[in-house]
């Protein structure tokens, strides 16, 4: 069966680092995807990785090993407003998302 | 604002009446999906349009019914409705099938069966 596994939950401290940890089986691959869902709304775009390596964009990075079947998400510099559910989603061989059931991080001050 | 709008926000409703979401996007993009979050947080697809086209349609119940009456609005109709189907329903859409085309969500419709 196809499966995403990552942390439940999370803390960290404000201004701190954190990273975010989803392993994957699934059939086949054609990319993957971090999404942040505060509580109580919809599921917004962070980052999509297909090759493997690190994608920068501001105090987010996402890192793909597709060999290892393993990405992180890591946030730099963190704020209260970063306190949010964090999906990720794998694309299989038939472009269908297969999704993780959400690491929900809390940032303490 | 460009955005995927879905409507009610809320919905509460007794076992057995029938309801229905609707749901549109002024974004250009050629593919609808409806999923459902549980309490558990998972997200499920239950449907996904191309262009008015159904094209996933996951293990759900046939009292659950897609419209979509061009590729802007997909409505999802809801029978004889059952406290399992209490949860978060989310429309959304992209612009392609393929890799590397991100969901644009909907805020969500809170369904509430008593």
């Amino acid at each position: 069966g196809q499966n995403i596994d990552q942390p439940t939950e999370m803390t960290a401290t404000e201004g701190a680092i954190v990273q975010i940890n989803c392993t994957y089986q699934t059939s086949g691959f054609n990319g993957l995807f971090w999404y942040q869902q505060h509580a109580g709304e919809a599921p917004t775009f962070l980052s999509y990785n297909v090759l493997d390596g690190l994608e920068e964009k501001g105090r987010f990075s996402s890192f793909l090993s597709r060999s290892k079947g393993y990405s992180y998400l890591l946030l730099k510099e963190l704020q209260m407003k970063d306190s949010a559910s964090y999906l990720c989603a794998v694309m299989d061989s038939n472009y269908q998302l297969i999704w993780g059931a959400g690491t929900k991080l809390i940032i303490k001050p | 604002d460009t955005a995927v709008s879905q409507t009610p926000k809320y919905l509460v409703t007794q076992m057995g009446n029938d309801k229905s979401i609707k749901c549109e996007q002024n974004l250009g993009h050629d593919t609808m999906y409806w999923y459902k979050q549980d309490s558990k947080k998972f997200l499920k697809i239950m449907f996904s349009y191309n262009n008015k086209e159904l094209i996933i349609n996951e293990t759900v119940p046939n009292r659950f019914s897609p419209k979509s009456p061009d590729k802007a609005h997909l409505n999802l109709h809801i029978n004889s409705l059952e406290l399992g189907d209490s949860a978060v329903y989310f429309c959304a859409s992209s612009q392609g099938q393929g890799e590397g085309s991100p969901l644009h969500f909907g805020n969500g419709t809170r369904l509430t069966v008593t």
